[in-house]
């Protein structure tokens, strides 16, 4: 069984600064499986990145993903109001089929 | 835009059931494959299991293989996720996914449902 740890717990940050969001699983995932969501306070996850480093449709420039193996970041090149929420890492890809998340990475504002 | 329509909040007693459905676009319903998930307060986003649905065997989490049950109802292309011996620590919002590869259980999910709160309460 897999496990994603993130870092840190919280990340505070003035609107305008550059986020860095790192995600280290316990073994290595496989073809780079590793997608980010994004969730605000009442509202279901979005889809930030799938395989490590793909933006999902819609998703602004200003986010990416990088990383291989066990470690693996998400990067908002510089943060807007509206990103302040909570950031979830899932690997998938795993045979016999098993998904597990990280435990979330809470952006607040500064 | 794809959208997957759960049903509403429910509150329950230990010990008990709850089912929460989820509406697949007809259009999609047989390639679809459907992972559940849930948010207790405070905590991370949690995996339940899932299932393709053309295949109809749904894989589920080891937390929850003695307590969950997902299926499948073509006639009205809703999957459902029931839960038994309800706990206080259940008390959660479930989402149900649709996962973006046709075929592949364990793949990133690219639709969310709308989350249902179940409260499980005496």
């Amino acid at each position: 069984e897999i496990v994603l740890t993130q870092s840190p717990g919280t990340l505070s940050l003035s609107p305008g600064e550059r986020a860095t969001l790192s995600c280290r699983a316990s073994q290595s995932v496989n073809s780079n499986y590793l997608a980010w969501y994004q969730q605000k306070p009442g509202q279901s996850p979005i889809l930030l990145i799938y395989d490590a480093s793909s933006r999902a449709t819609g998703i602004a420039a200003r986010f990416s993903g990088s990383g291989s193996g066990t470690d693996f970041t998400l990067t908002i090149s510089r943060v807007e109001p509206e990103d302040f929420a909570v950031y979830y890492c899932q690997q998938y890809g795993r045979s016999p089929p098993e998904i597990a998340f990280g435990q979330g990475t809470r952006l607040e504002i500064k | 835009q794809v959208r997957l329509v759960q049903s509403g909040a429910e509150v329950r007693k230990p010990g008990s059931s709850v089912q929460v459905s989820c509406k697949i676009p007809g259009d999609t319903f047989s390639n679809s494959v459907i992972n559940w998930m849930r948010r207790a307060p405070g905590q991370g986003l949690e995996w339940m299991g899932g299932l393709v649905i053309i295949f109809g065997t749904p894989t589920y989490a080891r937390e929850f293989q003695d307590r969950v049950t997902i299926t499948a109802d073509e006639s009205t292309s809703t999957v459902y996720m029931q839960l038994s011996s309800l706990r206080s620590d259940d008390t959660a919002i479930y989402y149900c996914a649709r996962g973006a590869a046709a075929f592949l259980l364990s793949y990133y999910m690219d639709v969310w449902g709308t989350g249902t709160a179940v409260t499980v309460s005496s």
